[in-house]
């Protein structure tokens, strides 16, 4: 067990829907990262927040957007879904903003139909 | 496009073999870390090497790393049926945003 968890596991929806997948990280870290898997295309790094400001963008859709609260749990907010966007989401967390060992929470499957 | 990419992609072998897979990035790097993930679980940890070190150990894992040809590898020796997994290879970029960029993985199978 990492300490990072992701809620919720799995989620069916349709396309179009909106939908927001949560993540807590590890006791301590204060640096979230969010990454897309898909079959096809890898592990693709989506974005970053450090102590609640963004701090690195990757290949994030702008249908896809993301914030780190206060307690630092982090939210992804995907909108207009459609069928390309199933994939498992990963959230990983950091101690710090430095170049560092990530532990990553279980995911969170996404299915669009 | 990638900046890790690792070779080969799939790999099959017996129980108590060794493993070797190896990643190739294409621009320069603070340092290179390697991550198991068992099927549809979340990535593991398993080394971080600076761009200043060439070898590295962790229990039955040796990573080296060589920047003069922008490759890693990663070795397992004595493998079990438990290190049946995909392998990552990740990268940071040198330019501060402190992001990291995964290769595609290598597949390995190590067969009872």
């Amino acid at each position: 067990d990492s300490g990072v968890t992701q809620t919720p596991k799995h989620l069916i929806t349709a396309t179009g829907q909106r939908v927001t997948l949560r993540c807590s990280p590890r006791s301590g870290d204060l640096s979230v990262y969010w990454y897309q898997q898909s079959l096809d295309q890898g592990l693709q790094f989506l974005i970053q927040y450090y102590n609640g400001e963004e701090r690195a963008k990757g290949n994030i859709l702008e249908r896809f957007s993301a914030q780190q609260f206060p307690d630092l749990h982090s939210e992804l907010n995907l909108s207009s879904l459609e069928l390309g966007d199933s994939a498992l989401y990963f959230c990983a967390s950091s101690v710090s903003i430095g170049y560092n060992e990530q532990f990553f929470g279980p995911g969170t499957r996404l299915t669009v139909l | 496009s990638q900046q890790g990419e690792e070779d080969p992609q799939a790999l099959s072998i017996q129980e108590g073999e060794n493993a070797t897979m190896n990643c190739s990035y294409k621009t320069s790097i603070n340092n290179l870390q390697w991550y198991r993930q068992n099927s549809g679980r979340g990535l593991v940890h398993l080394i971080l090497i600076r761009s200043n070190e060439r070898e590295k150990h962790s229990g039955r894992l040796r990573v080296t790393l060589d920047t003069s040809k922008k490759s890693s590898s990663l070795l397992i020796t004595a493998s079990r049926a438990a290190d049946t997994a995909s392998y990552f290879c990740a990268t940071d970029a040198t330019s501060g945003t402190y992001k990291y960029i995964f290769g595609t993985g290598t597949r390995l199978k190590v067969l009872a």
